[in-house]
């Protein structure tokens, strides 16, 4: 299974953007990434994810690069509520089973 | 849309006895879903995947004959702790999936506490 890698932790102003980086080298030409977002005791919540090209939506950006070893996620005027354990994932498949597997994932605290 | 809840979001229950988690997928239909565990300050762990009407896949090292695994219909998978012990104190987690293809939507989490 591709492996992803994140910062541990990421401090950003509120009102600006926040760029969390993530790096997945080993990933195969039809694994997807993925990003999602948990808040203190709640359940993941979905963000965004993407193939090769870049994707928008209203919560956030996800820039991959050509290589597609490594992406991006921008949320593009951060806020407080914005503040949560980010992780990037590349989902597997197996045997037509897709599921994830998640890193340690990235802190972002959002400052006043 | 994308709805999916849990019951119960807390639990209490003493060593030994067992437990059930529901997991509803609310306004679609789940061909699979997902068990998934968190320590306190860990990421989330796969536990198994169960596809509906068919038996659940375990990961290595999740023994199945305690935690079992129910996907009877499109919209409700079951995770029952058996025989339940302080170490399987925990935040539980389910997701599911329209299509095997699409992405996961979470539900809110159940957190066990075993005395």
């Amino acid at each position: 299974d591709a492996k992803t890698t994140q910062p541990p932790s990421m401090d950003c102003a509120e009102g600006r953007a926040a760029n969390l980086p993530c790096n997945h080298s080993t990933i195969s030409g039809n694994e997807y990434v993925y990003w999602y977002r948990q808040i203190h005791s709640q359940g993941p919540q979905y963000i965004i994810h993407g193939l090769k090209n870049n994707e928008t939506n209203e919560m956030a950006s996800l820039i991959i690069t050509e290589d597609r070893k490594s992406s991006t996620l921008i949320l593009p005027h951060a806020t407080l509520r914005d503040t949560a354990v980010y992780y990037c994932i590349v989902r597997a498949a197996t045997s037509g089973t897709y599921k994830y597997i998640f890193g340690t994932g990235t802190r972002l605290k959002v400052l006043a | 849309g994308a709805v999916v809840s849990q019951h119960p979001s807390w639990v209490i229950c003493k060593s030994g006895t067992s437990v059930k988690i529901e997991c509803r997928s609310l306004d679609f239909q789940a061909t699979t879903m997902f068990w998934y565990r968190q320590f306190p300050k860990q990421s989330l762990m796969l536990m198994a995947t169960s596809n509906e009407g068919s038996k659940a896949t375990y990961e290595q090292g999740v023994e199945k004959d305690k935690f079992l695994i129910n996907h009877a219909s499109l919209t409700l998978s079951t995770l029952t702790v058996t025989s339940a012990h302080p170490e399987d104190s925990s935040f539980y987690i389910c997701s599911a999936s329209q299509n095997p293809g699409n992405e996961q939507f979470f539900g809110p989490g159940t957190r066990l506490t075993v005395l």
